[in-house]
């Protein structure tokens, strides 16, 4: 799987856009990106994932570059729910004998009333 | 509530005990993972089961012993566990094994506690 940088932490004011940054600049031309996030002492939620075009679902938006070197995961008003620990992973499908779902150590977002 | 079940949330257990833990979708799903998580570590892949085969065991203790009776169950049976062993064990299951452009559903995670 490509190697991912996510920034260790950032802040974000309550009913703001939060802007999460990933790097992935070894991307293969298969392989998706995915973003997931943990609450504290919950299991890992999924969130949103992409190839090429920009995504959006109820919960976030997905922005991938053009060159799919970088993406950047939009929570478009955040709310003090939204704080956790947020997953880029870039994943390539149809691959045997690794099911593995690498996480790194991600982005703790602190979103601040 | 993402449509996988844990039980318990919480175990604290001796270590000359046995206990197992439970994990239960109804997702349709045909692959279910057990995942470690001690503090301030990644998640650490432990079982993988495809349609109720085991697929991958990545180097676990035999004090830890996964079941899956059907593919809508996971049990994961925990025998003279040692305090190190003390974490969060996460269940999550998935459409299909290669992760083709698809999701993985977590439950919320026992933690467990050796004394």
């Amino acid at each position: 799987d490509a190697k991912t940088t996510q920034p260790p932490s950032m802040d974000c004011a309550e009913g703001r856009a939060a802007n999460l940054p990933c790097n992935h600049s070894t991307i293969s031309g298969n392989e998706y990106v995915y973003w997931y996030r943990q609450i504290h002492s919950q299991g890992p939620q999924y969130i949103i994932h992409g190839l090429k075009n920009n995504e959006t679902n109820e919960m976030a938006s997905l922005i991938i570059t053009e060159d799919r070197k970088s993406s950047t995961l939009i929570l478009p008003h955040a709310t003090l729910r939204d704080t956790a620990v947020y997953y880029c992973i870039v994943r390539a499908p149809f691959r045997s004998n690794d099911y593995k779902l690498s996480f790194g150590a991600g982005t703790t977002v602190t979103v601040r009333a | 509530e993402t449509g996988v079940t844990q039980t318990p949330r919480h175990l604290v257990m001796g270590m000359t005990n046995k206990k197992s833990l439970k994990c239960e979708q109804h997702l349709g799903h045909n692959a279910m993972y057990w995942y470690k998580q001690s503090a301030k570590k990644p998640l650490e892949l432990m079982f993988v089961y495809s349609l109720e085969e085991r697929v991958e065991n990545n180097s676990v203790p035999s004090r830890f012993s996964p079941e899956c009776p059907n593919s809508s169950h996971l049990f994961l049976h925990l025998h003279t566990l040692q305090p190190e062993d003390s974490a969060l064990y996460l269940c999550a299951s998935s459409r299909r094994i290669t992760w083709a452009n698809t999701e993985a559903f977590f439950g919320q995670g026992t933690r467990l506690t050796v004394v």
